[in-house]
């Protein structure tokens, strides 16, 4: 267990709609960074959070966005759903985001399926 | 942006030999380069992870080497055992970005 913990576990939604993936990082670690992974597919980087601020951005389309609240825990919004937004959707977090070489830890991951 | 390539794409081993897994880069200023082990829907893990003052590390059966010169790093595991079947995929970050760069993965299959 990494500590990085994601809701819910599985979600099965249809074309058109929006949804909310949760991410709550470790204790202690200030960065968030989601990632997405699709079937047979590599992790592709989608946009970083630190300590409350967009930090980096990866391949995410402008239908997705994301945000980092107070207490740290990070939603990622995917909206106007396609066929192939089905994937799954992985959070990790790091003690810290600035200019450091932190290990990135990785949640268990969402599965979404878009029907 | 970096680019990082991961071969090979498949890789069997017979139970007890060794694998080997190797990953180029392309941005001379990237030094932390990490390794994660992914099983079947699991999350990825990391298993074992390098920084560019070093040439090599090591942890039981899993070894990492760099050549920072040649831009790539490598993969060894020994003493191959079933469980260590899963796709290993390499990672390249870049001190000031904390974009993590993964490689396309591995599938590495134990034959017992």
């Amino acid at each position: 267990d990494s500590g990085v913990t994601q809701t819910p576990k599985h979600l099965i939604t249809a074309t058109g709609q929006r949804v909310t993936l949760r991410c709550s990082p470790r204790s202690g670690d200030l960065s968030v960074y989601w990632y997405q992974q699709s079937l047979d597919q590599g992790l592709q980087f989608l946009i970083q959070y630190y300590n409350g601020e967009e930090r980096a951005k990866g391949n995410i389309l402008e239908r997705f966005s994301a945000q980092q609240f107070p207490d740290l825990h990070s939603e990622l919004n995917l909206s106007s759903l396609e066929l192939g937004d089905s994937a799954l959707y992985f959070c990790a977090s790091s003690v810290s985001g600035r200019g450091s070489t932190d290990t990135q830890y990785f949640g268990p991951g969402t599965r979404l399926t878009v029907l | 942006g970096e680019n990082v390539e991961q071969h090979p794409s498949t890789l069997s081993v017979q139970e007890g030999d060794s694998a080997v897994i190797k990953c180029t880069y392309s941005d001379s200023a990237s030094n932390y380069f990490p390794w994660y082990k992914q099983e079947l829907g699991k999350r990825p893990q990391l298993i074992i992870d390098i920084r560019s003052n070093v040439g090599e590390k090591k942890d039981q059966r899993i070894a990492v080497t760099l050549n920072k010169t040649a831009k790539h790093f490598s993969l060894h595991i020994t003493e191959t055992q079933p469980e260590d079947s899963a796709v290993y995929f390499c990672a390249v970050n870049n001190f000031g970005n904390e974009k993590l760069t993964f490689g396309t993965g591995t599938r590495l299959t134990i034959i017992p």
